[in-house]
């Protein structure tokens, strides 16, 4: 079983619209939690951190679930800019575990 | 500030031959990770560096070697690559303080093993 997995999708959303998906960890132990974002062929950037009782920043808002090790990303009023791969990283004890990704189009 | 820089972006090397992925880090950071990212699969810890002069395997080794030349650079090499290690590999850097710091990402080398 994976570390974290997540929903490769593609989440395929209309302008304007949310779209939300989540990721499941394994190691209950784990302590931190973050989205990062990659671009098709680039590295990856971090999006947010993600905090016990939630947070947002802007239009996105992320969820972390410790009872049933999940953590969500759920992005408002989708933009063509905001396509891209979502992963999901969990850090235990400073090793950073990394989801393959959830693949988020926006169409016009 | 030029961030994480890795050289080279692309390379195509024959089954047996040798080379090195160059990283350096312009932010002060102690740690230094190398990764590899394959279709389908997170990135996977290869090797990290806590601090300058001492490395760590990670997750997927083998095959790998790396070298802490000083606190800005941290060395990739593959003495005799393998179809296998056709990936995107990853160098990273984390800043000081580490708990819960992010990593920085260099922009990856595309190598493909004939």
């Amino acid at each position: 079983r994976k570390e974290v997995e997540q929903d490769p999708g593609p989440f395929n959303v209309p302008e304007g619209a949310t779209v939300a998906f989540n990721c499941t960890y394994s190691n209950s132990a784990s302590q931190s939690f973050f989205w990062y974002r990659q671009d098709c062929r680039k590295e990856p950037k971090l999006l947010m951190s993600v905090y016990s009782s939630g947070n947002e920043d802007g239009r996105f808002t992320a969820q972390l679930n410790r009872a049933s090790q999940y953590i969500s990303l759920l992005i408002r009023d989708s933009k063509l800019s905001d396509s891209a791969t979502y992963l999901c990283v969990v850090d235990s004890w400073g090793k950073l575990q990394f989801g393959a990704g959830t693949q988020v189009v926006v169409t016009p | 500030n030029a961030g994480v820089t890795q050289t080279p972006k692309f390379q195509v090397l024959k089954t047996g031959q040798s080379m090195t992925l160059q990283c350096a880090q312009d932010m002060n950071h102690n740690s230094m990770y190398w990764y590899r990212q394959d279709p389908g699969m997170g990135l996977r810890l290869i090797y990290y560096s806590a601090s300058e002069g001492t490395t760590d395997k990670g997750e997927v080794p083998n095959g790998y070697n790396v070298s802490r030349l000083n606190k800005r650079e941290f060395s990739l090499r593959l003495e005799s690559a393998a179809p296998s290690q056709t990936s995107v590999y990853f160098c990273a850097s984390r800043r000081p303080g580490e708990s819960t710091d992010t990593q920085y990402f260099g922009p990856g080398t595309r190598l493909t093993v004939l």
